[in-house]
């Protein structure tokens, strides 16, 4: 079985900083893909950025970079220069690959962003 | 190109009703998922199609079920809806079933009383 865990409930950040959103999965499968995706008060999910588990480089997407370390199965987001519209929940998640496209998702990151 | 779309953004049923989502996935996806979240439970994989089949299913009890049409929209049925379901129903699209990002809708939050 799979599990996403985000162990930080709550954080808070200074506009303009970079932030670390912690993740850690657990799975038996070599064959899987860890999403990060952004979940703002009005519900839908925004897709952020995504690490193959055969990649070797880390993910990026303008501000946005995935520090992927696969012997510790883990998948830090990490934000530069966070600005105020970065606040919102913030889900990390994977996918089996022998198990089509269906995602597990850790319980979220509510992330502030202060001006 | 426009993006995953969910009818209707917001629905009140009550107790023993039925009700149908609908979702338009984004033109040439082919995999349409469905989740629901909950505050209790967070987001939690209710069922995957592909070319008109159900591919992969969540442990739902069969009140839930779904399908897909051949112009890849789908959509998802509740029967005899309990207060639990109260959620927010999000709907995601992908090109194919694995190896692929998937793209949410808004979603529609149903309110059962």
């Amino acid at each position: 079985a799979q599990k996403i865990t985000q162990t930080q409930p709550g954080m808070f950040v200074q506009e303009k900083e970079a932030v670390t959103l912690d993740c850690t999965y657990d799975t038996s499968d070599q064959s899987y893909g860890l999403f990060w995706y952004k979940q703002p008060s009005s519900g839908e999910m925004i897709f952020l950025i995504y690490q193959g588990s055969y990649d070797e480089q880390n993910a990026t997407e303008g501000r946005y970079s995935l520090n992927f370390q696969k012997a510790r199965k883990s998948a830090n987001l990490v934000i530069s220069a966070s600005q105020l519209g970065d606040s919102a929940m913030y889900f990390c998640a994977m996918s089996a690959y022998n198990q089509g496209g269906k995602l597990i998702f850790g319980q979220g990151t509510e992330l502030s962003v202060k001006p | 190109k426009a993006g995953v779309t969910q009818t209707p953004r917001y629905l009140i049923k009550t107790r023993g009703q039925q009700v149908t989502l609908s979702c338009s996935p984004i033109s040439g996806h082919r995999s349409v998922s469905w989740y629901q979240q909950t505050p209790g439970q967070g987001l939690q994989f209710l069922f995957e199609y592909f070319s008109e089949t159900q591919r992969n299913k969540g442990n739902f009890p069969g009140r839930f079920s779904g399908r897909q049409f051949s112009n890849s929209r789908s959509e998802m049925n509740v029967s005899t809806l309990e207060l639990g379901d109260s959620a927010l129903y999000l709907c995601a699209s992908s090109l194919e079933l694995a190896k692929n990002i998937q793209y949410f809708g808004a979603g529609t939050r149903l309110s059962v009383l």
